[in-house]
């Protein structure tokens, strides 16, 4: 079935650090790609999206692209801030077992950032 | 004026018990869903609720019962409550969801359940 790849964590940084964080995918369709993130103690928000190939998804300072040719969604942020700092999960848009469109999340990477 | 809401926020019982957890959103939301959060973080969906109708159902025990009143409401019952459903239950709604379409959905804060 389609599934989500991500780097495992922790990521830990100095404030001001540039961050990524890998993301790769297996689809059989065209899936929508999404990056969520969860602050400590409450529920997932979504970070950004993109429905198709080449789409660039931005919010934050964070962006990630969507790259069909090597099925990544890299999430990315020049200047990291210790607000920053939550478990981010990337995920993807799959048919489910009665054919409605349900998400599939990666196992979320947890970024640490330090002052 | 809290979008998704979930009751209760901590929930700590006992093996083979019975128990209830309440979700409500105020959005005007159609689509409404379960999740499951491991000691690892692994999220992964169990049901999906459109308009009242069950829509999703992933593999999970029949010991899981969603229950939807009306759409601003989706509760998930568990009976026979075992050492493995410990975890972090999460609720979400989101406009309708069909097979090639997708919205962007809507978390509540958890509730934290553990099975001693």
């Amino acid at each position: 079935g389609d599934s989500v790849t991500q780097m495992e964590g922790p990521v830990t940084l100095s404030e001001e650090a540039f961050l990524t964080i890998n993301c790769t995918y297996t689809a059989t369709g065209y899936p929508s790609l999404f990056w969520y993130v969860q602050y400590p103690g409450e529920g997932l928000q979504l970070l950004l999206k993109a429905t198709k190939a080449d789409d660039k998804g931005s919010n934050k300072g964070f962006e990630a692209t969507y790259r069909k040719e090597t099925t990544s969604f890299h999430l990315e942020k020049g200047s990291v801030q210790v607000s920053d700092s939550a478990v981010y999960f990337c995920a993807l848009t799959s048919p489910g077992n009665t054919g409605f469109q349900k998400l599939v999340f990666g196992t979320g990477t947890r970024l640490l950032v330090s002052p | 004026d809290t979008a998704v809401s979930q009751t209760p926020k901590y929930l700590v019982t006992q093996m083979g018990n019975d128990k209830s957890i309440k979700c409500e959103q105020n959005l005007g939301h159609d689509t409404m869903y379960w999740y499951k959060q491991d000691s690892k973080k692994f999220l992964k969906i169990m049901f999906s609720y459109n308009n009242k109708e069950l829509i999703i159902n992933e593999t999970v025990p029949n010991r899981f019962s969603p229950k939807s009143p009306d759409k601003a409401h989706l509760n998930l019952h568990i009976n026979s409550l075992e050492l493995g459903d410990s975890a972090v239950y999460f609720c979400a709604s989101s406009h309708p969801t069909g097979t090639d379409s997708y919205n962007e959905q809507f978390f509540g804060p958890g509730t934290r359940l553990t099975v001693l």
